[in-house]
């Protein structure tokens, strides 16, 4: 199983707003700020939507905002979009013997 | 703009050694880390190991003993090899650029399917 626990769906109609879970420990997510938030349309490579709990590359739309609380950090998007529909996965810094952790995983269905 | 571009075989029978190539423009790998990543059909990411520019390397404990980085600078490529592949190493495996906590630029991905 995965480090880190995200939901394995979650769902918005267009205009709404909808928040992803990332649950890790102490040793990971609650222990340093890098985590990253990737977004994956079907049969395509990852792209960045958040590094830095809350930092967003260039380009990406604020829309998109990261948090983090504890052990837990958190994906809100905002003014949902059809395009938004895909699958989202958390990282984070996990110390030197095992640098990246990632999530399982969470489809985002725009309704 | 920075670009990478994964290749190699695509099928590998079980017991051999898969080895894959990233091929990188727009920025020299001297600079920055790099990784790669893979995704088995129908499930989530794995890390799987990082290179750096000076050739230091740094692998996921549950791959360790099988992992191979390595790079090459006069082509400006870094290469992963896996050894003793079973039917689970069949994934997507993925190349990227690797920055203080984060990967900002992934390669499109390249198929490796095991079997006999």
């Amino acid at each position: 199983q995965s480090a880190l626990t995200q939901p394995p769906s979650a769902s918005g109609s267009p205009g709404q707003s909808v928040t992803i879970s990332c649950t890790g420990t102490s040793s990971d997510v609650g222990g340093y700020n890098y985590v990253s938030w990737y977004q994956q349309h079907p049969g395509k490579a990852p792209k960045v939507m958040i590094y830095e709990v809350r930092q967003r590359p260039s380009g990406v739309p604020d829309r998109f905002s990261g948090s983090k609380s504890g052990n837990t950090a958190s994906l809100t998007v905002s003014g949902l979009q059809a395009d938004d529909e895909a699958d989202y996965y958390c990282s984070s810094y996990a110390g030197s013997n095992n640098p990246v952790v990632f999530g399982g995983g969470t489809k985002l269905t725009v309704l | 703009q920075v670009q990478l571009q994964e290749s190699g075989p695509g099928l590998v029978k079980p017991a051999e050694t898969l080895s894959l190539t990233c091929t990188v423009s727009g920025v020299s790998i001297r600079s920055y880390f790099w990784s790669w990543i893979r995704q088995p059909p129908g499930k989530g990411l794995e890390w799987i190991g990082y290179i750096s520019y000076s050739g230091s390397t740094n692998y996921n404990p549950s791959l360790k003993s099988r992992v191979t980085m390595s790079l090459d600078t006069s082509r400006n490529h870094f290469s992963l090899r896996l050894t003793s592949v079973t039917a689970a190493d069949t994934a997507v495996y993925y190349c990227a650029r690797s920055v203080p906590g984060t990967m900002d630029y992934w390669g499109q991905g390249a198929l490796v399917t095991v079997s006999s």
